[in-house]
């Protein structure tokens, strides 16, 4: 597709599952975020992909999430024993390049709430 | 550590009035700034950036803004507000000593015709 694909879209989940969410960046991107938007706040940085590899995973609040992007293209974020306070809409973005000057591109992003 | 401040929750303009939408940064070092527009049920959508240069930048949709190094500011602004332009923005600021892009709170931009 043109952009960034995002699924799924809604996702109701119970307190103690698990839960992933996945991320399509536009094709060639080699940059990848994953932010997280709770109700009435920006965007919350998780963490940065360049490739293959986390080069900055310092926005990961705990143990219980974490993301991989093995081939350098799809990203799956992965939160364990999921909580109510997860409950968020879970955004991704991706930029071409390795320079920080260009934009980042938005996916719709994925609902999450946790019951 | 960097961070990013937009002080007014919601910014309310008639139609055709000039706007303006503020933000803040702080950063160690020398910063790039981004606005960004969320349009309801939509993805955020790139509006402008200050990299280097010209403090004055210009955007999409007949945004601009403006760089001002002593003020530690990066204010949006629009000369003659449309209704279309009511959506929620926000200011993304990063030190070029990191990697990962901080936004601000939003602002909510309200146009009455």
């Amino acid at each position: 597709g043109a952009g960034v694909s995002q699924t799924p879209s809604n996702k109701v989940t119970e307190k103690g599952k698990y839960v992933e969410l996945r991320c399509d960046p536009i094709s060639g991107h080699t940059a990848l975020y994953w932010y997280r938007q709770s109700l009435g706040q920006g965007p919350e940085f998780l963490i940065y992909f360049q490739g293959t590899g986390a080069a900055d995973d310092s926005g990961l609040p705990n143990d219980r999430f974490f993301a991989v992007r093995p081939e350098g293209s799809v990203s799956t974020l992965k939160i364990q024993r999921t909580e109510r306070g997860d409950s968020a809409v879970y955004l991704c973005a991706s930029r071409s390049g390795t320079s920080f000057t260009g934009e980042l591109f938005f996916g719709e992003g994925s609902r999450l709430t946790v019951l | 550590a960097q961070s990013v401040a937009q002080p007014e929750d919601q910014v309310n303009v008639a139609e055709g009035n000039p706007l303006t939408v503020k933000c803040t940064y702080s950063v160690s070092g020398n910063p790039y700034l981004f606005w960004y527009v969320q349009y309801p049920n939509r993805g955020l959508q790139f509006l402008l950036k200050y990299i280097t240069g010209d403090n004055l930048v210009k955007g999409s949709y007949g945004f601009e803004a403006e760089f001002n190094k002593s003020q530690t500011s990066f204010h949006l602004k629009k000369p003659s507000a449309l209704v279309s332009d009511s959506a929620l923005y926000f200011c993304a600021v990063r030190d070029r000593s990191a990697s990962k892009i901080i936004f601000g709170s939003g602002t909510r931009l309200s146009i009455r015709p």
